[in-house]
């Protein structure tokens, strides 16, 4: 069965310190793993496609990678603004729909 | 580039009403759209993937009779929740994706039903 597991649940960070969120799959097939922000009452922010493992994405402090078996989200120096919860999804080959992980809430405190 | 909107973005109505939900990609042709419900503190469930001018793929367990979608266009689709009760209160989220992998999702519609 296609699973997609995301650890911690949840994570408190001071302001500054560096961390990573994990996110593991066991799909038969990878199309392509995408990483989502969600905020409180509002719909998922687009941040990372992933496609094949060794692959590594950017975005200010942000950093996403990708090996055969899981993904890191690595968070570098966090401001208060980057707390919210982090949704790791995976897409199987053949498919259309994206398997969903639980998210990692992420609170950064200032 | 890339934005979907959704309307409304809440809705109260009452037990035994329709209500319809629309999702518009603005910027960009959507020959695919999907429809996620989430409760608090969960994540998102995947309720129906439709394709444009085709008849929606509900998943298991989600009733398409009360859960009506139309994608008339590749910039239009809509949810209607048809003779809503209290438990089909929930967040309902939209998104769409062109060619490419990836999904861009809807601002999302809350829906309480009293």
């Amino acid at each position: 069965e296609d699973q997609v597991t995301q650890s911690p649940e949840a994570l408190r960070l001071q302001e500054g310190e560096s961390s990573s969120l994990n996110c593991s799959y066991t799909v038969s097939g990878l199309r392509g793993l995408f990483w989502y922000r969600q905020d409180p009452g509002k719909g998922p922010e687009f941040l990372f496609t992933l496609y094949s493992a060794g692959e590594e994405k950017e975005k200010e402090r942000l950093k996403a990678t990708l090996t055969k078996k899981e993904s890191f989200l690595h968070i570098t120096a966090p401001k208060p603004e980057d707390s919210a919860t982090y949704l790791c999804a995976v897409q199987f080959q053949g498919a259309q729909k994206l398997v969903f992980g639980q998210g990692t809430r992420l609170t950064i405190n200032p | 580039g890339a934005v979907v909107s959704q309307h409304p973005s809440w809705v109260i109505c009452k037990s035994g009403t329709s209500v319809k939900i629309e999702c518009r990609s603005l910027d960009f042709q959507a020959t695919t759209m999907f429809w996620y419900r989430q409760f608090p503190k969960q994540s998102l469930m995947l309720m129906a993937t439709s394709n444009e001018g085709s008849k929606a793929t509900y998943e298991q367990g989600v009733e398409k009779d009360k859960f009506l979608i139309n994608h008339a266009s590749l910039t239009l689709s809509t949810l209607t929740v048809t003779s809503a009760h209290p438990e089909d209160s929930s967040f309902y989220i939209c998104s769409a994706k062109t060619g490419e992998e990836t999904q861009y999702f809807g601002p999302g519609t809350r829906l309480l039903v009293l």
